[in-house]
């Protein structure tokens, strides 16, 4: 069955970089993208990022734009999104996805991880 | 961006009754290829949000019958047709058509 298993939870200073990975397995990695999608707490889901597994295309929201890096690795079917010069407002659920393409919602979801930011 | 509303933000339902909630886009959702990325997705407390329907109207594998998806242009609902206790939790809608993809602020369905 389609999985997608994030990294743990992670507490980062303000100013610091965070890298949350996303292993995928039950599908060919190849051809799908990832969606990257967070939610801080108590509020809704903000779209951050898609990558292609494909063949790397990325696309980021500009709020983001700055500040994230996203790759695959397809030896281990495992995607990573960073994101740089962290502030109290990035604290938040971050959630990768399955989507064949942006128009495409995420079909299966991983856990989440938990990015606390704090000094 | 485009920016999604939805009606009601708080829903209590009784079990077995019905329950519908709208969504509508600042703009109209047709995609060149002339389908409409419209989604519905569910997230149970402490959980990970769940897609019901995309495209308006296409269920998701597993997911039951009793949920409904319909709409057209920028007006879009989600029907469950017989509330039960599972179904408790955030509904929300997105838009993937217009760039950047964007999500409605959620409806919170609870149990009277």
């Amino acid at each position: 069955q389609v999985q997608l298993v994030q990294s743990g939870a992670e507490v980062k200073k303000p100013g610091a970089s965070v890298k949350v990975s996303c292993k995928a397995s039950g599908y060919m990695f190849g051809d799908y993208g990832v969606i990257w999608v967070r939610q801080a707490p108590g509020q809704g889901l903000e779209w951050m990022a898609w990558i292609s597994a494909l063949n790397g295309v990325r696309y980021s929201a500009q709020k983001f734009q700055d500040r994230v890096t996203m790759n695959t690795d397809t030896s281990t079917s495992t995607a990573y999104m960073e994101l740089s010069n962290l502030g109290s407002d990035d604290t938040a659920l971050y959630f990768c996805a399955r989507g064949s393409s942006i128009p495409a919602a995420g079909d299966y979801w991983g856990q989440g991880t938990l990015v606390t930011v704090s000094s | 961006d485009v920016v999604m509303t939805q009606s009601p933000l708080s829903l209590p339902v009784t079990l077995g009754q019905p329950a519908s909630i709208s969504c509508r886009s600042s703009q109209t959702l047709v995609y060149g290829d002339g389908y409409t990325y419209l989604h519905w997705f569910h997230q149970r407390p402490g959980q990970s949000p769940r897609r019901l329907i995309y495209k308006v109207s296409n269920r998701d594998s597993g997911v039951p019958d009793r949920f409904s998806g319909s709409g057209s242009g920028t007006d879009f609902t989600l029907k469950i047709s017989r509330v039960e206790a599972e179904d408790v939790g955030v509904y929300y809608c997105m838009q993937g058509t217009h760039w950047p993809p964007t999500f409605g602020p959620g409806t919170k369905l609870d149990i009277k």
